[in-house]
């Protein structure tokens, strides 16, 4: 069975400093691994997406992340934080075979000015 | 592109009556479409899955009598809340599988008062 984890529930940084979200999955194969991020009561944007390709993704508004298959994390960075960035963060696996998408329970990031 | 069509984005129903939500594949077509709740500062989780032209695929603890799910052509899949009750109060989000991953709508915030 699938699943992700997402280690910190709550992420607090001060704008222009850096971010660090993390997530580590389990899965039996080759996982697809997602990071989506939400704006309040909105629905979900993509971030990046990684897909057994480059191991480290480049995804929009400057983030990026590694898979690291040793071990099973697929965190979330950016060099500098930006107001706008504050929002929920979800990691997010693909079950390859139905094609769900299992979600982690979210990391909620603020923004200090 | 894929862009997924989500409607209503709030609504307020009485106790008791019956709630429906549209998603519109608008430049694409969904052959598969995910129906997910979100409560209040947690993660979403999956209700159903529906296919064109066949009955959707409901996740264990789902009432499929309450949570009624059509997906009769390849743009739109409706999610008709039946009887609702406060406890249905949530945000809905519907999402489909696309060539290039997965676009969600932008939600749906249903409150029963």
């Amino acid at each position: 069975a699938q699943s992700v984890t997402q280690l910190d529930s709550h992420v607090s940084v001060s704008e222009g400093t850096p971010v660090l979200l993390r997530c580590n999955y389990s899965s039996s194969y080759s996982p697809s691994l997602f990071w989506y991020v939400q704006h309040p009561n909105k629905g979900l944007q993509l971030l990046l997406k990684y897909t057994s390709a480059a191991t480290l993704v480049k995804g929009i508004n400057g983030f990026e992340a590694e898979f690291k298959k040793s071990e099973t994390s697929f965190h979330l960075t950016k060099p500098s934080a930006h107001m706008s960035d504050a929002a929920e963060y979800f990691c997010v696996v693909s079950d390859n075979q139905g094609g769900k998408l299992i979600f982690g329970q979210g990391t909620e990031l603020s923004v200090k000015p | 592109g894929a862009v997924v069509s989500q409607h209503p984005s709030r609504v307020i129903c009485k106790s008791g009556t019956s709630v429906k939500i549209e998603c519109r594949s608008l430049d694409f077509q969904a052959t598969t479409m995910f129906w997910y709740r979100q409560f209040p500062k947690q993660s979403l989780m999956l209700m159903a899955t529906s296919n064109e032209g066949s009955k959707a695929t409901y996740e264990q603890g789902v009432e499929k009598d309450k949570f009624l799910i059509n997906h009769a052509s390849l743009t739109l899949s409706t999610l008709t809340v039946t009887s609702a009750h406060p406890e249905d109060s949530s945000f809905y989000i519907c999402s489909a599988r696309t060539n290039y991953g997965y676009t969600f709508g932008s939600g749906t915030r249903l409150t029963v008062v």
